[in-house]
């Protein structure tokens, strides 16, 4: 059983640049999210995606950020002109199906670091 | 909206001895309630979820969880501590109704099990 899987898992990068991040689901989970988590806070909500479809967006999700699933398989979430504040640790996960219950996979996060 | 709340900060507690971990919440419908585990740098892995029935879950590690409707309350439980099980621990919540929704999760609480 392969977990949900993020790359990089760590990226430094400087102010003002662009940085991509790849989430790979657990097989045939139609449902991934995005969350972001800095230190001593808990993960907050950017977006998920219903296969294809985005359906949901969080106000955190600024004009910088953009989040796509073009397959209904894997996602990429990039931030554009990166700043300060972008650094945070960004974590995906995944569900199967649309019940409420179902529970929520994350993966290992993938960390960034903006200088 | 949904609110979680972890009112702890931090818990200490001794090997050996009891722990919990407190959560209440806040949601318009009926809630369905998750306990995930983080450890340093790590990504969140899933202990329990409360969706119906019995309430009083049993999940990973051996832990449990109590949802106790009237106090809007649903804490993390285990008989005897281990070293081991220090590390962050996060409530979420999402609403019955929310097919499948996002969680929202608490600020967490970071226990610490001396020996």
């Amino acid at each position: 059983d392969t977990g949900v899987s993020q790359d990089p898992r760590h990226k430094i990068t400087k102010r003002g640049q662009n940085v991509t991040f790849r989430c790979d689901p657990i097989s045939e989970h139609n449902r991934l999210y995005w969350y972001r988590q800095t230190l001593g806070q808990g993960p907050e909500f950017l977006t998920y995606f219903q296969n294809e479809a985005q359906l949901e967006k969080s106000r955190l999700l600024s004009d910088r950020f953009s989040a796509e699933r073009p397959k209904g398989s894997f996602s990429t979430l990039e931030i554009q002109r990166t700043e300060q504040g972008d650094s945070a640790m960004y974590l995906c996960a995944s569900s199967l199906g649309r019940l409420s219950g179902n529970t929520i996979y994350f993966g290992e996060g993938s960390w960034l670091t903006v200088v | 909206a949904q609110s979680v709340a972890q009112p702890e900060d931090q818990v200490n507690v001794a090997e050996g001895n009891p722990l919990t971990v407190k959560c209440t919440y806040s949601v318009s419908g009926n809630p369905y309630l998750f306990w995930y585990v983080q450890y340093p740098n790590r990504g969140l892995q899933f202990l329990l979820k409360y969706i119906t029935g019995d309430n009083l879950v049993k999940g990973s590690y051996g832990f449990e969880a109590e949802f106790n409707k009237s106090q809007t309350s649903f804490h993390l439980k285990k008989p005897s501590a281990l070293v081991s099980d220090s590390a962050l621990y996060f409530c979420a919540v999402r609403d019955a109704a929310n097919q499948g929704g996002k969680l929202i999760f608490g600020q967490g609480t970071e226990l610490s099990v001396k020996p």
